[in-house]
C-alpha cells in the first residue's frame, strides 16, 4: 500500500496562510471522508488537528482546517504563526482494515 | 487524566525477539481502538495495526502483516506489539496511540525506541 503524496516542504511568513495538499487514489481519500491530519514537533509525538476531513479536536485552534475534493485533501493554516512550525502528516483509511498515512511535510515559518 | 505510558527503550540483537507495553489509563480501554504507528529514523509515520480490546478485533497494515503481532490484555489496560525475529530494519521509534475509530486517534503514548543491532 503507497503512502499518501504531500509536498515535501511548505513554507511562509507570519500572518499568512499556507495549504497542505494530500493526494491518493480513489481508494483511499477519494473513498472515506475519513483523512485526519497530525502536527508532529520534532522529538514529540504526533498530535491530531483535523479528522473526519474537515473536525477539529477540542483545544485545536480555528486557524486549522481541513477540505478535501475528489483524491485530494488539503490542511489550510491561516494566520500563520512560528508555534506551527512542525511536520505534519495526512492519514486515510486505505480499506475497511486499515489505515495509510501521507509521507510528511514539513512547515517552515519565514 | 488520559494517558497512554508506553514501556522503556530497548536495545536487541538481530534475530533475537521482542514485546513492548502500552498501558491505558484515565478512559475506557475496552470501548476504544488502540494501534501502533513506526516513525524510523528521521522518516515518516507508518500505521502498523489496531486492536480493538473489548472483542480483540485486530487489524494490520498489509506492509506489517506477518512481520508483527498486536495482542491486549484488558484486565490490565495494556497493549503489546510483537517481534518473533527482530531485524536491522526494525530499528524505530515505536508510538501507541488510540482513538473512538479505526481511522484517526486522539491520544498518543511517548514513544518506545527499539535499536537493533548485532
Amino acid at each position: 500500500q503507497s503512502a499518501l503524496t504531500q509536498p515535501a516542504s511548505v513554507s511562509g511568513s507570519p500572518g499568512q496562510s499556507i495549504t497542505i495538499s494530500c493526494t491518493g487514489t480513489s481508494s483511499d481519500v477519494g473513498r472515506y471522508n475519513l483523512v485526519s491530519w497530525y502536527q508532529q514537533d520534532p522529538g514529540k509525538a504526533p498530535k491530531l488537528m483535523i479528522y473526519e476531513v474537515s473536525k477539529r479536536p477540542s483545544g485545536v485552534s480555528n486557524r486549522f482546517s481541513g477540505s478535501k475534493s475528489g483524491n485530494t485533501a488539503s490542511l489550510t493554516i491561516s494566520g500563520l504563526q512560528a508555534e506551527d512550525e512542525a511536520d505534519y502528516y495526512c492519514c486515510s483509511n486505505a480499506g475497511s482494515n486499515f489505515v495509510v498515512f501521507g509521507g510528511g511535510t514539513k512547515v517552515t515559518v519565514l | 487524566e488520559v494517558q497512554l505510558v508506553q514501556s522503556g527503550a530497548e536495545v536487541k540483537k538481530p534475530g533475537e525477539s521482542l514485546k513492548i507495553s502500552c498501558k491505558g489509563s484515565g478512559y475506557s480501554f475496552t470501548s476504544y481502538w488502540i494501534g501502533w504507528v513506526r516513525q524510523m529514523p528521521e522518516k515518516g509515520l507508518e500505521w502498523m495495526g489496531i486492536i480493538y480490546p473489548g472483542d480483540s478485533d485486530t487489524r494490520y497494515s498489509p506492509s506489517f502483516q506477518g512481520q508483527v503481532t498486536i495482542s491486549a490484555d484488558k484486565s490490565i489496560s495494556t497493549a503489546y506489539l510483537q517481534w518473533s525475529s527482530l531485524k536491522a530494519s526494525d530499528t524505530a521509534m515505536y508510538y501507541c496511540a488510540f482513538g473512538p475509530k479505526l481511522s484517526y486517534f486522539d491520544y498518543w503514548g511517548q514513544g518506545t525506541l527499539v535499536t537493533v543491532s548485532s
